[in-house]
């Protein structure tokens, strides 16, 4: 079937903006994850999404960041007043919802702030 | 807080050698250990899955071990191919949570 997919796949904007990252994670999975992979930092978690619970934001950065999913399948990041800090990959992953499943991960996008 | 280090950052090999790449964690308390590939300007691929009661498990020439009370997992790719150059991560879950934390990765080439 078709896996975690993400777009756009490349955006570039200008410092202040504001930006929307989408991603659709694997029909059926219930558990959705937003990680930001940048130079120096590696890969680190953002936000979780798991079911109808609360989700869990302590990854975000700063209250610029924000995340919804809507429906309980795609979720939506937004980035507000964007900074060039701010430029990275943004990776989108889903998992069935077992505690420690395997988490599949979509392309990325790829966020440039100028 | 859990810490994943990955060593060596980088591995340069000939076609057709075996080698081990090597993870280690500060915190045993895990649900499980991820390995995944990364190829440039990709997103992550999942190569092998090991349960916090497991101790190995083999995917074709891979080969994911892991030893919780230490702290440790090796990764071993057999008979390494240039289609093999890519960089490894590996991950953990926490027994708190579901989220992964990553190591920073070994980028291996493999020359022909």
């Amino acid at each position: 079937g078709a896996g975690v997919s993400q777009s756009p796949s490349n955006k570039v904007t200008e410092k202040g903006k504001d930006v929307e990252l989408r991603c659709d994670p694997i029909s059926g999975h219930t558990a959705l994850y937003w990680y930001r992979q940048s130079l120096g930092q590696g890969l680190e978690f953002l936000i979780y999404f798991q079911g109808n619970s609360a989700p869990d934001k302590s990854g975000l950065p700063s209250d610029r960041f924000s995340a919804e999913r809507t429906g309980g399948s795609v979720s939506t990041l937004t980035i507000q007043r964007t900074q060039q800090e701010d430029s990275a990959v943004y990776l989108c992953a889903s998992s069935s919802g077992d505690p420690g499943g395997t988490q599949y991960f979509g392309p990325g996008t790829r966020l440039t702030v100028l | 807080k859990q810490e994943v280090t990955q060593i060596p950052a980088a591995l340069s090999v000939p076609e057709g050698e075996n080698l081990v790449l090597n993870c280690s964690f500060t915190d045993s308390a895990i649900y499980n250990l991820q390995w995944f590939r990364q190829d440039p300007g990709k997103g992550l691929t999942s190569l092998l899955l090991i349960q916090s009661s497991q101790r190995e498990q083999t995917s074709g020439r891979l080969n994911a071990s892991l030893d919780k009370s230490s702290g440790r997992s090796t990764l071993y790719i057999a008979a390494s191919q240039p289609g093999d150059s890519a960089t490894y991560l590996c991950a953990v879950v926490h027994t708190s949570g579901s989220r992964l934390t990553f190591g920073e990765g070994t980028q291996l080439t493999v020359n022909p």
